[in-house]
């Protein structure tokens, strides 16, 4: 699975929108952008993923470069019960379903 | 609430004792996965089962064995327990495996404190 890089630690002000980036410019053509977060030391929790087009839930939005070398999570609304540590996780299709964490990005949201 | 289930939520043992995780995955989910945080490796995977068999293997250790059984609860079997083995265990559960598609669900997590 190809790596990740992500910054150590982000702020952002509540109500604001969080942009979280990913870097994984070895990302091969099979492979998927994952996004996971956990709240202090609970299980982490799925957020959402994509191949190659942008993808929106209730939770966020995934914005993926055309190059696939990048992608960026938008929580557009954020909220103090948002600050967690994200984990961007590449992850190939058949490659078996294990989730490899990297360090992730602490985001703390402040009032 | 992910609908996975863990036991014991803390647990508190000495250095060379033996401890037994338990996990209770979402209903209907055939596929669970353990995994161990601690402080200085992260978040890690150890082990997957799917319906009852191992399906693949990550970091773990050989003192560290595990199973499904029949009703799809699986067991974390730790032995020979050293002070590097205190951390978060997690279990995970997902419908089924080679499906990229279906994302994990986390349990709260045990919490192994080796003294």
């Amino acid at each position: 699975d190809a790596k990740t890089t992500q910054p150590t630690s982000m702020d952002c002000a509540e109500g604001r929108a969080a942009n979280l980036p990913c870097n994984h410019s070895t990302i091969s053509g099979n492979e998927y952008v994952y996004w996971y977060r956990q709240i202090h030391s609970q299980g982490p929790q799925y957020i959402i993923h994509g191949l190659k087009n942008n993808e929106t839930n209730e939770m966020a939005s995934l914005i993926i470069t055309e190059d696939r070398k990048s992608s960026t999570l938008i929580l557009p609304h954020a909220t103090l019960r948002d600050t967690a540590v994200y984990y961007c996780i590449v992850r190939a299709a058949g490659g078996g379903n294990k989730l490899t964490f990297g360090t992730g990005t602490q985001l703390k949201v402040e009032l | 609430d992910s609908g996975v289930t863990q036991t014991p939520k803390h647990l508190i043992t000495a250095t060379g004792q033996r401890v037994t995780l338990r996990c209770s995955p979402r209903s209907g989910d055939l596929s669970v996965y353990w995994y161990q945080q601690s402080l200085d490796q992260g978040l890690q995977f150890l082990i997957q089962y799917y319906n009852g068999e191992e399906r693949a293997k990550g970091n773990i250790l050989e003192r560290f064995s595990a199973q499904q059984f029949p009703d799809l609860h699986s067991e974390l079997n730790l032995s020979s327990l050293e002070l590097g083995d205190s951390a978060l265990y997690f279990c995970a559960s997902s419908p089924r495996t080679g499906t990229l598609n279906y994302e994990q669900f986390f349990g709260p997590g045990t919490r192994l404190t080796v003294l």
